[in-house]
């Protein structure tokens, strides 16, 4: 099962948004609404952020949304701050019932 | 509150082999799947597998399979992950997860560093 794509790296300044892809097959993205976004700061354990691609779990700021849009899932952060500088990885169940991730974004907040 | 707390950091040689346990509170243990994931240093996550509620049933990642096994004991709310014939590129930080639906990992333990010196 080959990982998931993202770009390696995206950057925004204060205020702005931003948006992440994630862009899989017709075997785990295309074919299940399980997709689900991670974040995870140095040194840290990753934090749920998005769940079932569009679905945030209780405490995450509303500035989180996700798509997806046939083999290609989202994660856009609006209002950027400071403290969304971070990694943020993708996931999806893949037939099989296994669990694939993205390679990891670099998000940089200048 | 949901914890899952693993064990402290290991240093193993190549050719062992490795336990890893998970303790779980705050929640009805035998009521949710454990996943395995790890990180080598500086690189992404990687999914190792994930074992059901009544531990009946694990299904592993096709690049472990064959020496890594998932266990849990519901009596001591405790996940295990063994991953055995270590080489250096098995040293990464190993964590478990909880998987409160569909494969969405909600609760994260802290990670248990494995170095395995080349």
């Amino acid at each position: 099962q080959s990982a998931l794509t993202q770009p390696a790296s995206v950057s925004g300044s204060p205020g702005q948004s931003i948006t992440i892809s994630c862009t899989g097959t017709s075997s785990d993205v295309g074919a299940y609404k399980y997709v689900s976004w991670y974040q995870q700061h140095p040194g840290k354990a990753p934090t749920l952020m998005i769940y079932d691609v569009s679905n945030r779990p209780s405490g995450v700021s509303n500035r989180f949304s996700g798509s997806k849009s046939g083999n290609t899932a989202s994660l856009t952060i609006s209002g950027l701050q400071a403290e969304d500088e971070a990694d943020y990885y993708c996931s999806s169940y893949t037939t099989g019932s296994t669990l694939v991730f993205g390679g990891g974004t670099k998000l940089t907040v200048l | 509150q949901v914890q899952l707390v693993q064990s402290g950091a290991e240093v193993r040689k190549p050719g062992a082999s490795v336990k890893v346990s998970c303790k779980a509170s705050g929640y009805t243990f035998s009521d949710y799947y454990i996943h395995w994931v790890r990180q080598a240093p500086g690189q992404g996550l990687e999914w190792m597998g994930w074992i059901n509620r009544n531990s009946d049933a694990t299904n592993y990642a096709q690049k472990f399979q064959g020496r890594v096994t998932m266990t849990r004991d519901t009596s001591i709310t405790t996940a295990y992950m063994e991953l055995s014939r270590l080489t250096s590129d098995d040293t990464a930080v190993y964590y478990c997860a909880r998987d409160f639906s569909n494969w969405n990992l909600d609760y994260w333990g802290q990670g248990t560093l494995v170095t395995v010196p080349s």
